[in-house]
């Protein structure tokens, strides 16, 4: 079982759309939680994070994370064509190490 | 402020070669983690430098090695190259280690093809 989890995609929305994303994680004792948007051919690019329970906005950007559940998720208001890409869930526990999930690969139709 | 820088951007090898891969962090980051991406197992960490020393070691083979030097500039190094080693080979800056509290920030990486 990978230790972070996330359904591949792809997930397709109208542009306009709610995007959501989501992601599963085994570690308990995981401390943080990034989104990294992934165009194709480029390097990942961090657009969240977040540390405590709750929900964390930043423009159309929303982060959901549930400690009990192990959940974690992103939103995107408003989707955008430009929005399409692979989004990855990155997870630390004690330490710098990320350990990413596959990724969800977003398209946005215009 | 520059963002984290990576050369060269692109390489071939032959199968038994070596290599050696170079990162510089953004202004004022002392921390350097090494990543690989291949289609198969995604991203996976390789090894993370902070103040010269390597703190922690992802789970790959004694022919991925790494530095650091006292400018927080970092070269990973891959000998008796595989083809299984052919990859995006990404490079993370962070303002320190032993933080989880912490942002990692990616170069754009090093294309790694082996023939």
């Amino acid at each position: 079982q990978k230790e972070v989890e996330q359904n591949s995609g792809p997930l397709s929305v109208p542009e306009g759309a709610i995007a959501s994303l989501n992601c599963t994680y085994s570690d308990r004792g995981s401390q943080s939680f990034f989104w990294y948007r992934q165009y194709s051919g480029k390097s990942p690019e961090l657009i969240m994070f977040i540390y405590s329970n709750g929900d964390k906005e930043d423009g159309r950007f929303t982060a959901q994370l549930n400690k009990a559940s192990q959940y974690v998720s992103l939103l995107i208001r408003d989707s955008q064509p430009s929005d399409s890409a692979t989004y990855l869930c990155a997870v630390k526990n004690a330490g710098n190490m990320l350990t990413f999930g596959g990724g969800t690969r977003l398209m946005v139709k215009p | 402020k520059a963002g984290v820088t990576q050369t060269p951007r692109y390489l071939i090898k032959t199968r038994g070669q070596q290599v050696t891969l170079s990162c510089s962090p953004i202004s004022g980051h002392r921390s350097v983690s090494w990543y690989q991406q291949t289609p198969g197992q995604g991203l996976q960490f390789l090894f993370e430098y902070f103040s010269e020393t390597q703190r922690n070691k992802g789970n790959f083979p004694g022919r991925f090695s790494g530095r650091q030097f006292s400018n927080s500039r970092s070269e990973m190094n891959v000998s008796t190259l595989e083809l299984g080693d052919s990859a995006l080979y990404l490079c993370a800056s962070s303002l320190m280690a032993v933080s989880s509290y912490n942002e990692q920030f990616f170069g754009p990486g090093t294309r790694l093809t082996v023939l």
